[in-house]
């Protein structure tokens, strides 16, 4: 999606810290999402903010401030499966009051050991 | 609860021909998306469509076309294919409350030779 950025690619070691950013443009935002993608299959939900501030699931954390459009997720104590592109989505109710999502282009995340 | 199944999971086809894939959703989720995601460009939205109305539409041409059934299970059709065609199409199915994700189903990797 041309109005949701987020990083390539980023690199970090097994039990690190890797915070994946996500900056975006949208004129009726309802909600932001992310997903992690392993190669060849399908993404799957990992966690969703609507308000600001921040949301913690386990070893994932994902940040919101809609002031600024921008989010993060944050993967802590990293394992070697966490190795997978992670996609940035925005629930958009600008084109229509159902609500449609614009994805980003994702950030693959690789663990080295 | 399944999940959202599509089939098939391979296809192979030749330039000018068409290709229908199908997609069933989680029971009880009446929308469903579908998704074109190449290396390039990342996820694209196709169309969504609930209770067999289509709702919103991405930027395809007219020879990616859709419908929804009574069951709420989906297809798309692809007529004319060209080798840029080729891509994992996904479909995802959500539930009505504000907050709901996207749920994926593992795609079907259509190759055009």
């Amino acid at each position: 999606g041309q109005n949701i950025d987020q990083p390539t690619e980023m690199t970090a070691t097994e039990g690190a810290i890797v915070q994946i950013n996500c900056t975006y443009q949208t004129s009726g935002f309802n909600g932001l999402f992310w997903y992690q993608q392993h190669a060849g299959e399908a993404p799957t939900f990992l966690s969703y903010n609507v308000l600001d501030g921040l949301e913690e699931k386990g070893r994932f954390s994902s940040f919101l401030s809609r002031s600024k459009g921008y989010s993060y997720l944050l993967l802590k104590e990293l394992q070697m499966k966490d190795s997978a592109s992670y996609l940035c989505a925005v629930r958009d109710l600008a084109t229509d009051s159902w609500g449609k999502f614009q994805f980003g282009a994702g950030t693959q995340v690789v663990v080295t050991p | 609860k399944a999940g959202v199944t599509q089939t098939p999971r391979y296809l192979i086809k030749t330039r000018g021909q068409q290709v229908t894939l199908s997609c069933s959703p989680i029971s009880g989720h009446r929308s469903v998306s579908w998704y074109q995601q190449t290396p390039g460009q990342g996820l694209q939205f196709l169309f969504e469509y609930f209770s067999e109305t289509q709702r919103n539409k991405g930027n395809f041409p007219g020879r990616f076309s859709g419908r929804q059934f009574s069951n709420s299970r989906s297809e798309m059709n692809v007529s004319t294919l060209e080798l840029g065609d080729s891509a994992l199409y996904l479909c995802a199915s959500r539930g009505t409350a504000g907050n709901s994700p996207l749920h994926f189903g593992n795609g079907t990797r259509l190759t055009v030779t």
